[in-house]
């Protein structure tokens, strides 16, 4: 099916661990995003990409990295987790000129 | 970008229509307005999307008037699977940049 997928689901971390996470899309989209979420708040923008090869920060994009890979990919990764930065990561993507956002599962992230 | 202002949670019976307002005083003359809905442990989905006066679809209804300075996503004869985070956002369809997600109306629908 298309649409946008996350890899892990689930994972615990533990303080000072680094992980990536991953997110692919097969609907030829342009930009690529990266939300996090915490219990009863709304959405934050950690990063986006709006082409292959650009990357920029969103509201929250301090202790993350990201990598556009190609056009399908865009990876967030946690270098030194913090047990703040526990919270459900969501992916989306969109054609350019859209603004009708496909969002992933999410990969719910616990640090220890 | 346009600053929006929803009302943080509402609960309404099954059957009966919902109508969430969403406030945008600063809208710009290329923004549009887009809804999206977020069910527990998903991520949002996009409901509708309007430059003004109204828009159906098979799911809900966008009201806009002519000063574009608020909205209201109605929804027809809601049922328990509508329970819900509902989310406004206000911005040019044209561009790529980043859009900011509020926290939303979180809709409670009762039987």
């Amino acid at each position: 099916n298309a649409g946008v997928t996350q890899t892990p689901k689930f994972q615990v971390l533990k303080t000072g661990q680094s992980m990536t996470l991953q997110c692919a899309q097969d609907m030829n989209h342009n930009s690529m995003y990266w939300y996090r979420q915490d219990p009863g708040m709304g959405l934050r923008l950690i990063y986006y990409s709006a082409s292959e090869g650009t990357t920029d920060k969103g509201e929250v994009p301090n202790g993350y990295n990201v990598s556009r890979l190609n056009k399908r990919e865009f990876s967030l990764r946690l270098e030194s987790a913090a047990p703040s930065q526990t919270s459900v990561y969501f992916c989306a993507s969109t054609l350019p000129g859209d603004r009708k956002y496909t969002f992933g599962s999410g990969t719910r992230l616990t640090v220890v | 970008l346009a600053k929006t202002t929803q009302p943080i949670s509402m609960d309404s019976y099954e059957g009966q229509e919902v109508n969430i307002t969403c406030s945008h005083n600063n809208i710009a003359t290329n923004d549009y307005i887009t809804w999206y809905q977020q069910f527990p442990s998903q991520g949002p989905r996009f409901i509708i999307q309007g430059y003004k006066t109204k828009v159906t679809n098979e799911v809900a209804s966008l009201f806009i008037p002519a000063d574009r300075k608020s909205s209201t996503l109605s929804l027809p004869r809601v049922s328990l699977s509508d329970t819900a985070v509902y989310y406004c956002l206000v911005g040019e369809v044209n561009r790529d940049d980043k859009i900011i997600f509020g926290k939303g109306t979180r809709l409670h629908i009762l039987p």
